[in-house]
């Protein structure tokens, strides 16, 4: 198993493109997030979702979309990068049930500047 | 929504001392608490997880204590080694099972 994989791990971008964060999962995993984590700040919920087509907000959505048309795949779209987006970005999965049950499984990340 | 706060910002040890991080958590309806160590540069690491129908739980030199009248949950390190340097991180699940909140985190320096 890969388990959670993230592309790319780094993206500069100016600012008003756009561009899509890549996330995959090989575990089969219902529930699947996106967070961002500032300098000497804790991970921030962006997007989440609980299967395939159907995707929640979380604290911070604004500026970000997200879809879910498969088990593995949830990609992050950046629709008009601003400053404030520059940030590392971090994709994770979770299984319902199991011996693994509630446990968050993050990728490597995507380290992302945006100028 | 859940907020969670995380004290101390930072923590200085010495090897072979013990370590105790604690977080508070607003929502009582949160059912689950991890612990997330982290080092520079990488993916955050669960090292301990405890559910809300259990008030402690162990592994190795790591212990997680909840108070769920309280709030309050925390994070006892025994035994520091130089290699628990790293920042740690509490988190809190309420809702859903894809939805954490997590605390600010606390740089843990443990020296030799």
């Amino acid at each position: 198993n890969a388990g959670v994989t993230q592309t790319p791990k780094f993206q500069v971008l100016k600012t008003g493109q756009s561009m899509t964060l890549q996330c995959a999962q090989d575990m089969n995993h219902e529930y699947m997030s996106w967070y961002r984590q500032d300098p000497g700040m804790g991970l921030r919920l962006i997007h989440y979702s609980v299967g395939a087509g159907i995707t929640d907000q979380g604290e911070v959505p604004n500026g970000y979309n997200v879809s879910r048309s498969t088990t593995e795949d949830f990609p992050l779209r950046l629709l008009s990068a601003a400053p404030s987006q520059t940030s590392v970005y971090f994709c994770a999965s979770t299984p319902r049930g199991g011996p693994k049950d509630n446990e968050q499984f993050f990728g490597p990340g995507t380290r992302l500047t945006v100028l | 929504g859940e907020n969670v706060e995380q004290h101390p910002s930072t923590l200085s040890v010495q090897e072979g001392d013990s370590a105790v991080i604690k977080c508070t958590y607003s929502d009582s309806a949160s059912n689950y608490f991890p612990w997330y160590k982290q080092e520079l540069g990488k993916r955050p690491q669960l090292i301990i997880d405890i559910r809300s129908n259990v008030g402690e739980k162990k592994d190795q030199r790591i212990a997680v204590t909840l108070n769920k009248t309280a709030k309050h949950f925390s994070l006892h390190i025994t035994e520091t080694q130089p290699e628990d340097s790293a920042v740690y991180f509490c988190a809190a699940r309420s809702t859903s099972y894809g939805k954490l909140t997590f605390g600010q985190g606390t740089i843990l320096t443990v020296h030799p």
